[in-house]
């Protein structure tokens, strides 16, 4: 059974603070992941994708691919209070399936 | 572009009755997946469709079903209602549902069951 793994939280960072998401999957041959952000009783938003090992960065948010650790995980700097929500990891497996996390409730404190 | 449109907004069924859902992908967007959300839950994937064919299915029961028009417009329909169907339908689109394409999600259809 292929899985992505995220810590369900929530995760409480100080306003100004960088705020840290992890998350681990278990398909070797996965290729592709991406990173959506999901307000209360909203839709998921897509935030970042990356395809390749190492950082890759977009305004405040960096997102960050170690393939051999199986992880990706993304770092919002500065955070603010709008930034409060759940953070969702996807994972496009090796069979073009995408395989999603449970969700990470980031909590900014101002 | 027009993003992902989902018809309607809410609804609110009695058990036993059965519903249809509507979602109109991004233009040119041929790729339409949808999603359970329960409170506490994570997305639970229903089914993906592509050009008219069901591509992929999770584990629901037959109940739920769907199809895609020729237009790429998409529909699902759950039938005989249970009360814990009551959930946040969403439908996301892409251009091909494989490889570097993320999935792009209306604003989703909230369904509550009595």
């Amino acid at each position: 059974q292929k899985e992505v793994e995220q810590n369900s939280g929530p995760l409480s960072v100080p306003e100004g603070a960088i705020a840290s998401l992890n998350c681990t999957y278990s398909d070797r041959g996965s290729q592709s992941f991406f990173w959506y952000r999901q307000y209360s009783g909203k839709s998921p938003e897509l935030i970042m994708s990356i395809y390749s090992n190492g950082d890759k960065e977009d305004g405040r948010f960096t997102a960050q691919l170690n393939k051999a650790s199986q992880y990706v995980s993304l770092l919002i700097r500065d955070s603010q209070p709008s930034d409060s929500a759940t953070y969702l990891c996807a994972v496009m497996d090796s069979n073009y399936q995408l395989i999603w996390g449970a969700g990470t409730k980031l909590i900014i404190k101002p | 572009k027009a993003g992902v449109t989902q018809t309607p907004r809410y609804l609110i069924k009695t058990r036993g009755q059965q519903v249809t859902l509507s979602c109109s992908p991004i233009s040119g967007h041929r790729s339409v997946s949808w999603y359970q959300q329960t409170p506490g839950q994570g997305l639970q994937f229903l089914f993906e469709y592509f050009s008219e064919t069901q591509r992929n299915k999770g584990n629901f029961p037959g109940r739920f079903s769907g199809r895609q028009f020729s237009n790429s417009r998409s529909e699902m329909n759950v039938s005989t209602l249970e009360l814990g169907d009551s959930a946040l339908y969403l439908c996301a689109s892409s251009p091909d549902g494989e490889g570097n394409s993320p999935l792009h999600f209306g604003n989703g259809t909230r369904l509550t069951v009595t």
